[in-house]
């Protein structure tokens, strides 16, 4: 059974620092998700890594993988209040490449 | 208008009732799905379909019953179900296997 990990599952941190959140996953598999979801709103997603070694940054947020590490990770830079907001990894791991494992979700709080 | 649709927003339902959850995408997308989303549990997969067909059934229970007359419709029938079927249940889409999924704002649903 594929499992997916993320840590922290809580984290707050002041505005202006930086932080990763690590997401490990027990099943080779190289396509990894990640998604944001604002509290009572839907997902959105951040990035798509398809590949080893991919490396994917939009704004303060930098998403990285390491299949044979199964490790990825999301890097915060100089937070600000608006990133506040629950971050999922997905592993797809199917055949059918349409069926994704979520972590738990990183509960993330950035106060100033 | 948000690319994926879904109706209702709430719904209250007692054990022996039957309902209905629609989805409507108006991406131009091939794959929508259903998942379910519980307090304390990792997102679920639940079922895909690609071009009308089938793709995933992840163990669901039948009292969930998936329709996908088209590409950009897909209901899920709810019939006898259970409290801790109550959830919120996200619809999504994507363009095809391997690609971002976009997700609906969910239908809460809670079981008396």
């Amino acid at each position: 059974e594929l499992k997916v990990e993320q840590n922290p599952l809580f984290l707050s941190m002041q505005e202006g620092k930086n932080y990763t959140i690590y997401c490990n996953y027990s099943t080779t598999s190289d396509r990894l998700y990640w998604y944001r979801q604002d509290p009572g709103k839907s997902l959105e997603s951040l990035f798509v890594l398809l590949s080893n070694g991919a490396v994917k940054q939009e704004g303060r947020l930098m998403a990285s993988l390491d299949t044979k590490a199964r490790l990825s990770t999301l890097h915060i830079t100089a937070a600000v209040h608006d990133l506040s907001a629950t971050y999922f990894c997905a592993v797809d791991y199917s055949d059918s490449g349409y069926a994704l494992n979520f972590g738990k979700g990183t509960s993330l709080l950035v106060t100033p | 208008e948000t690319g994926v649709t879904q109706t209702p927003r709430h719904l209250v339902m007692g054990m022996t009732n039957k309902k209905s959850l629609k989805c409507e995408q108006h991406l131009g997308h091939n794959a929508m799905y259903w998942y379910k989303q519980s307090a304390k549990k990792p997102l679920e997969l639940m079922f895909v379909y690609n071009f009308k067909e089938q793709i995933e059934n992840n163990s669901v229970p039948s009292r969930f019953s998936p329709e996908c007359p088209n590409s950009s419709h897909l209901f899920l029938h709810l019939h006898t179900l259970q409290p801790e079927d109550s959830a919120l249940y996200l619809c999504a889409s994507s363009r095809d296997r391997n690609t971002e999924a976009f997700f609906g704002q969910g239908t809460r649903l809670t079981v008396v």
